[in-house]
């Protein structure tokens, strides 16, 4: 199992809809969660951080499920400028400056 | 603030050039991170450095040289770089906190081309 998983997509969603991705980590000591958006050719910017059940900023909205091993990003009422790939990202361990990053889900809002 | 700057934001270098990209935050972050990402991949880690001092190293071949001036600035020297080193380089900086997880905020990121 890799140690972060992500659908890769794309989604492809109209706007004003909602939509959701999942990202799986193998590691269940894992205490903090990290989604980042990253725009085609452009840096990663930090979305959400979640360190403990969830977190919500506006129409994000991120739910940890520790049982599961996995961490959602729910977008509402989407915009076409939320078109981008959504990274997760889990540091991988205790003493370790190294955090892991999924692959990627990408999200295209048509109008 | 919570601004990490690079520069340059291109670089087009032959293989036998040296060059260095430069890495500025005044987050009073005392981690600081290289890393290299190709076209629709993630983010692959290169170095850490935690309070200047490097503290990972991933492999990563000796024509990359990082440096750490001070708490602020990271460069990274490139020396005798092959085509296939074309890529978006990117610095990153977090709080060092023991024991715990902090957010990465990342530069723009320097595209470089070898010819």
């Amino acid at each position: 199992r890799k140690e972060v998983e992500q659908d890769p997509g794309p989604f492809n969603v109209p706007e004003g809809a909602t939509v959701a991705f999942n990202c799986t980590y193998s590691n269940s000591a894992s205490q903090s969660f990290f989604w980042y958006r990253q725009d085609c050719r452009k840096e990663p910017k930090l979305l959400m951080s979640v360190y403990s059940s969830g977190n919500e900023d506006g129409r994000f909205t991120a739910q940890l499920n520790r049982a599961s091993q996995y961490i959602s990003l729910l977008i509402r009422d989407s915009k076409l400028s939320d078109s981008a790939t959504y990274l997760c990202v889990v540091p991988k361990g205790s003493g370790t400056y190294k955090y892991i990053f999924g692959t990627g889900t990408r999200l295209k809002v048509l109008a | 603030d919570t601004e990490v700057t690079q520069t340059p934001k291109h670089l087009v270098m032959g293989m036998t050039n040296k060059k260095s990209l430069k890495c500025e935050q005044h987050m009073g972050h005392r981690a600081m991170y290289w890393y290299k990402q190709k076209a629709k991949k993630p983010p692959e880690l290169m170095f850490v450095y935690s309070y200047e001092k490097l503290s990972i190293n991933e492999s990563v071949p000796s024509r990359f040289s990082p440096e750490c001036p001070n708490s602020s600035l990271l460069n990274l020297h490139l020396h005798a770089l092959q085509p296939e080193d074309s890529a978006l380089y990117l610095c990153a900086s977090s709080q060092e906190l023991q024991g715990a997880y902090n957010e990465q905020f990342f530069g723009p990121g320097t595209r470089l081309t070898v010819l």
